[in-house]
């Protein structure tokens, strides 16, 4: 398998701060990278593509001023969330894709849990 | 957003019993990939399917693409405790890099 990893793994921030999360591919390069949320007790949804070099594309409904996404090199993307609100708390987690050799298939993160007070 | 249907929905089962999920959908996929999913961690990836037809086995773990290319299913032989978790599908169509998901699975095995 490939390996894939979230920092930070938690973090608590007041209503109104800004909050960086970062992906990491540790064994790949990635040219395209995930962020999904996660709900109690739900399956995940999609809220951006993150293509390195490139603006990410964002899901319908998903604001991009307020989930910030870059995608700087081969091995990193970050998600910030900007002027976060207690509405914002939730598990975030990326996935990389991995395009080697003949597979095509997305590695996942560890998950960040992100509550906002 | 689209979305596979995922059953059962929940599993209660007694370890050493036999496991059979599946995720159906309307449309066609290219890729079927089956998750776990532990609380507080992201999906681990088990299997990973590219071939309508394909059975591939990890394990106690087999999955299958099915070839209608509309669904497929996962099967678990002689569960045991560390089973324990949400299982979720995930489909790729042609010309697609996004991932669709099935509600998952929560699989519950009593000792």
């Amino acid at each position: 398998g490939a390996v894939v990893s979230q920092h930070p793994s938690w973090v608590i921030c007041k209503s109104g701060t800004s909050v960086k999360i970062e992906c990491r591919s540790l064994d790949f390069q990635a040219t395209t990278m995930f962020w999904y949320r996660q709900f109690p007790k739900q399956s995940l949804m999609l809220m951006a593509t993150s293509n390195e070099g490139s603006k990410a594309t964002y899901e319908q409904g998903v604001e991009k001023d307020k989930f910030l996404i870059n995608h700087a090199s081969l091995t990193l993307s970050t998600l910030t969330v900007t002027s976060a609100h207690p509405e914002d708390s939730s598990f975030y987690i990326c996935s990389a894709r991995d395009r080697r050799r003949s597979t095509d298939t997305q590695y996942f993160g560890p998950g960040t849990r992100l509550t906002v007070l | 957003g689209q979305q596979l249907n995922q059953s059962p929905q929940s599993m209660f089962i007694q370890e050493g019993e036999d496991v059979s999920m599946n995720c159906t959908s309307s449309s066609i996929f290219n890729t079927w990939l089956w998750y776990k999913q532990d609380p507080g961690e992201g999906p681990v990836l088990l299997i990973a399917l590219y071939k309508a037809g394909e059975l591939t086995s990890n394990g106690r773990l087999t999955a299958q693409f099915g070839i209608t290319r509309k669904d497929s299913f996962l099967n678990i032989s002689a569960s045991i405790p560390s089973d324990v978790g949400i299982y979720f599908c995930a489909g790729r169509q042609g010309g697609s890099e996004k991932l669709v998901f099935g509600k998952g699975t929560k699989l519950t095995v009593n000792p």
